[in-house]
């Protein structure tokens, strides 16, 4: 157990719909990262939160975005649904200064 | 720009085989490498790390060393086990701070 949590573990959703995944750091763990997994693009970058402020962004879509909250608790919110979204969301968090991430068990979406 | 290239797999090893799993990357600056493992149905674990060069990063019997000549991060274990059994993703960080991962070996090991 890496201590990150994500909710929920599996979300159905039809084109065209908006929803929300969340994810709560390890304690102490200030920074918060999104990864998208998918069998044609592998695991890729979206964005990185860092006490509240955007920190880096990746390959993330302008129909996505994320905000990170004053608990530490990150939500990814992902709108007008397309088939080609459906993949494994992955939440990580890290120390200050320390590279290593550690990774949440991730949400499963699947788009219909 | 960075990037990371993995063996193609799937690998196939018998338990109690010797596993090598090659890595390569391409880099600006120093970066930091790491091995993940993904077990069916789960997350991403830290599997191990290797902050600079001809550093030796160590795990469960796995171990890969941070080659700067090479610019390799070769994976390595004495004696596969059926638990072994997962995808394995080598990955580099840099000042950028997010992860660039490869596209993942498939490890299989059977009885």
């Amino acid at each position: 157990d890496s201590g990150v949590t994500q909710t929920p573990k599996h979300l159905i959703t039809a084109t065209g719909q908006r929803v929300t995944l969340r994810c709560s750091p390890r304690s102490g763990d200030l920074s918060v990262y999104w990864y998208q997994q998918s069998l044609d693009q592998g695991l890729q970058f979206l964005i990185q939160y860092y006490n509240g402020e955007e920190r880096a962004k990746g390959n993330i879509l302008e129909r996505f975005s994320a905000q990170q909250f004053p608990d530490l608790h990150s939500e990814l919110n992902l709108s007008s649904l397309e088939l080609g979204d459906s993949a494994l969301y992955f939440c990580a968090s890290s120390v200050v200064g320390i590279h290593e991430q550690y990774f949440g068990p991730g949400t499963r979406l699947t788009v219909t | 720009g960075n990037s990371v290239t993995q063996m193609e797999g799937p690998v196939t090893l018998s338990e109690e085989a010797f596993l090598t799993i090659n890595c390569t990357y391409t880099a600006t600056g120093y970066p930091s490498l790491f091995w993940y493992v993904q077990y069916p149905g789960e997350g991403l674990q830290l599997l191990l790390k290797a902050t600079k060069a001809d550093d030796k990063g160590s795990n469960k019997g796995f171990e890969a060393t941070y080659r700067k000549e090479t610019t390799s991060f070769h994976l390595e274990k004495g004696s596969v086990q059926v638990s072994d059994s997962a995808v394995y993703f080598c990955a580099l960080i840099n000042t950028a701070s997010k992860l660039t991962f490869g596209t993942g070996t498939r490890l299989q090991v059977t009885l």
